[in-house]
């Protein structure tokens, strides 16, 4: 009965690559969060979408691009991966009238070489 | 932007001690929050404080939320083993283009000797 689930839980690929992370929450929460966790621990977020739709972009490289098929899922594509984008990043979601109070999955470790 | 200053960075402390830790902020929050997180898993929330000088407990942790707005802390009352891992405040502002986003500290890494 995992709340907020994330696949996978590592990735490992080449620079220049393209990947995709997949974020599943079953919680019933309309909003949905992505994170970035560098390697001292600082965790910062990228994007919020509630219903669908994106509400925060938090000044990400455009090659990073969040999709919504539907409320209970927010999946991470990243075009042309670089060194820096290595980092754990987590999903999180949230109820739209409650988005101080977020639950996050348990992150996937992303190595780009 | 707004930027938490949490400290210490980390702690090595005996079983059965008391912790406290803090975070201040530049400016103010709505609500503060407390998470920790074990190695290889996401942050797990602790407490939520909603209103300015509030103070909560959870089991063992306490916390306030500053009357000022910017400053939390959170005390661990008699530590034990599985204390272990990293604790993270987060301030979240309700308002404009802030919404849903959390503002993290930068973590207090917690070590407890049996």
């Amino acid at each position: 009965d995992t709340a907020v689930s994330q696949t996978p839980k590592y990735l490992v690929t080449q620079m220049g690559n393209d990947k995709s992370i997949k974020c599943e929450q079953n919680l019933g929460h309309d909003t949905m969060y992505w994170y970035k966790q560098d390697s001292k621990k600082f965790l910062k977020i990228m994007f919020s979408y509630n219903n669908k739709e994106l509400i925060i972009n938090e000044t990400v490289p455009n090659r990073f691009s969040p999709k919504s098929p539907d409320k209970a899922h927010l999946n991470l594509h990243i075009n042309s991966l670089e060194l820096g984008d290595s980092a754990v990043y987590f999903c999180a979601s949230s109820r739209a009238d409650s988005t101080d109070t977020q639950y996050f999955g348990p992150g996937t470790r992303l190595t780009v070489l | 932007g707004q930027q938490l200053n949490q400290s210490p960075q980390s702690m090595f402390i005996q079983e059965g001690e008391d912790v406290s830790m803090n975070c201040t902020s530049s400016s103010i929050f709505n609500t503060w929050l407390w998470y920790k997180q074990d190695p290889g898993e996401g942050p797990v929330l602790l407490i939520a404080l909603y209103k300015a000088g509030e103070l909560t407990s959870n089991g063992r942790l306490t916390a306030q939320f500053g009357i000022t707005r910017k400053d939390s802390f959170l005390n661990i009352s008699a530590s034990i083993p599985s204390d272990v891992g990293i604790y993270f405040c987060a301030g979240h502002y309700a308002g404009g283009t802030s919404y849903g986003k959390l503002t993290f500290g930068q973590g207090t890494i917690l070590t407890v000797h049996p």
